[in-house]
């Protein structure tokens, strides 16, 4: 079983519609967990951070965590075509002042497109 | 204008060849990450360092190499050891009591 898992895509959704990006982690100890975005040919830029159980929101996008069944997922809502990239689930055992050393575990990501 | 910067952006190695890329960092972070990525896969942890003068391995660390002599710059070397070292190289740096990492803009290096 792989450490962080991202729902296989690719994800494809008309624009304005909602697309939902899933994610399951493996290790009960995970205590921070990040969405990040990465158009072709870039380096990943962060999006979301989430910590505690619950939706946390920021403007069109809202970060849901469960860890009771160690699920996180990625809301866009109105999606835009801009929003066409690879979103990267990332997860950290420990936080930062843990012994993880902030050390993140990536899934494979998954890839949307949002088509006019 | 603080942030990470990666240099050179593409790299074009012959095989047998040791190459070094670069990554300095301006926000006065101190923990800093190498990351390797392959295409249609995530990021793998190569190695990482805390504080100046030292550093860990990560998940792939075979056929790699780095230093932290400076706060500001981890420089990955590339060994010949590598088996296979085509692929997209990320550098990312911490600070202090933050879990968020932040990257650099990357390095492509392809082995000819």
């Amino acid at each position: 079983q792989k450490e962080v898992e991202q729902n296989s895509g690719p994800l494809s959704v008309p624009e304005g519609a909602i697309a939902s990006l899933n994610c399951t982690y493996s290790d009960r100890v995970s205590q921070s967990f990040f969405w990040y975005r990465q158009y072709s040919g870039k380096s990943p830029e962060l999006i979301m951070s989430i910590y505690s159980n619950g939706d946390k929101e920021d403007g069109r996008f809202t970060a849901q965590l469960n860890k009771a069944s160690q699920y996180v997922s990625l809301l866009i809502r109105d999606s835009q075509p801009s929003d066409s990239a690879t979103y990267l689930c990332a997860v950290n055992k420990g936080g930062a002042g843990g012994t993880s050393y902030g050390k993140l575990t990536f899934g494979q990501g998954t890839i949307l497109t949002v088509h006019p | 204008d603080g942030g990470i910067t990666q240099s050179p952006k593409y790299l074009f190695r012959k095989e047998g060849q040791n190459v070094t890329l670069s990554c300095e960092q301006n926000l006065n972070h101190d923990a800093m990450y190498w990351y390797r990525q392959d295409p249609g896969q995530g990021l793998r942890l190569i190695y990482y360092s805390q504080i100046v003068n030292d550093f860990q391995k990560g998940d792939i660390a075979e056929g790699y190499s780095v230093s932290r002599e400076k706060k500001e710059s981890f420089p990955l070397t590339v060994t010949s050891a590598q088996k296979n070292p085509t692929a997209f190289y990320l550098c990312a740096s911490r600070g202090v009591g933050s879990d968020t990492q932040y990257f650099g803009p990357g390095t492509r290096l392809t082995v000819l």
